[in-house]
């Protein structure tokens, strides 16, 4: 059964912490993304990685940097955490060619930035 | 801009009674399309895809949904409806090939038994 798992459910942090978030999947996917799921506007993406130590900007990249050292891990950093940054973020991961075939999501971190 | 829509936020409608959920997008070429299912606590799974062919698409857990080149729809459907399909559900497209997916804003469903 193919796997995506997120490091926390839910994660309560302060303003200008730095925050991370991390993704793991057992599928052996080439391409690893990161997305923010907010009411009514669906998923945007924030970054995607397709190689070990490759990184391309999303729609909403700002406030957000990654991290890919090995081909299973996918690490999403937050430098300053900042409230507007209060979200449910989901990371995905799909085999290597078209970015869109099928995407298998984790269960999701709730975010709270007080 | 280029969009994807989906005009219902929330639907309610009772077990058994059938569903059509609406998906339209503002894309030139036919993009292809995806319907994703996010049941409470989960992640998304994927329920469908069009890619091209035949218009009518089957996907898992009964439903289908119809591409409808005309009217830029791609709207989901099944007969009769489950307490357990209450869930929230995004249309997701792409414009063409080499982009990325971009989702609706999703349509919450809630069942009445």
């Amino acid at each position: 059964d193919v796997k995506v798992t997120q490091s926390s459910r839910y994660l309560v942090k302060r303003t200008g912490e730095k925050v991370f978030l991390e993704c793991v999947q057992d599928m052996d996917h080439e391409n690893m993304f990161w997305y923010r799921q907010d009411p009514g506007l669906g998923l945007r993406l924030i970054y995607f990685s397709y190689d070990v130590k490759m990184k391309e900007k999303g729609d909403i990249p700002e406030g957000y940097s990654v991290s890919r050292e090995k081909k299973e891990r996918f690490s999403l950093i937050l430098e300053s955490a900042s409230t507007n940054q209060t979200s449910m973020y989901l990371c995905a991961s799909s085999p290597q060619g078209t970015y869109y075939n099928e995407q298998f999501f984790g269960p999701g971190t709730r975010l709270t930035v007080l | 801009a280029q969009s994807v829509t989906q005009p219902d936020i929330h639907i309610t409608v009772s077990e058994g009674a059938s569903l059509e959920l609406r998906c339209n997008y503002s894309y030139g070429a036919t993009p292809y399309l995806f319907w994703y299912v996010q049941s409470p606590g989960q992640g998304l799974q994927l329920l469908l895809k069009y890619f091209s062919g035949d218009t009518l698409v089957q996907g898992i857990k009964g439903f289908e949904a119809e591409f409808k080149r005309s009217q830029s729809s791609f709207n989901l459907r099944k007969p009769s409806v489950h307490w357990s399909d209450a869930a929230e559900y995004f249309c997701a497209v792409v414009p063409n090939a080499g982009n990325m997916l971009t989702f609706g804003g999703g349509t919450r469903l809630m069942v009445k038994p």
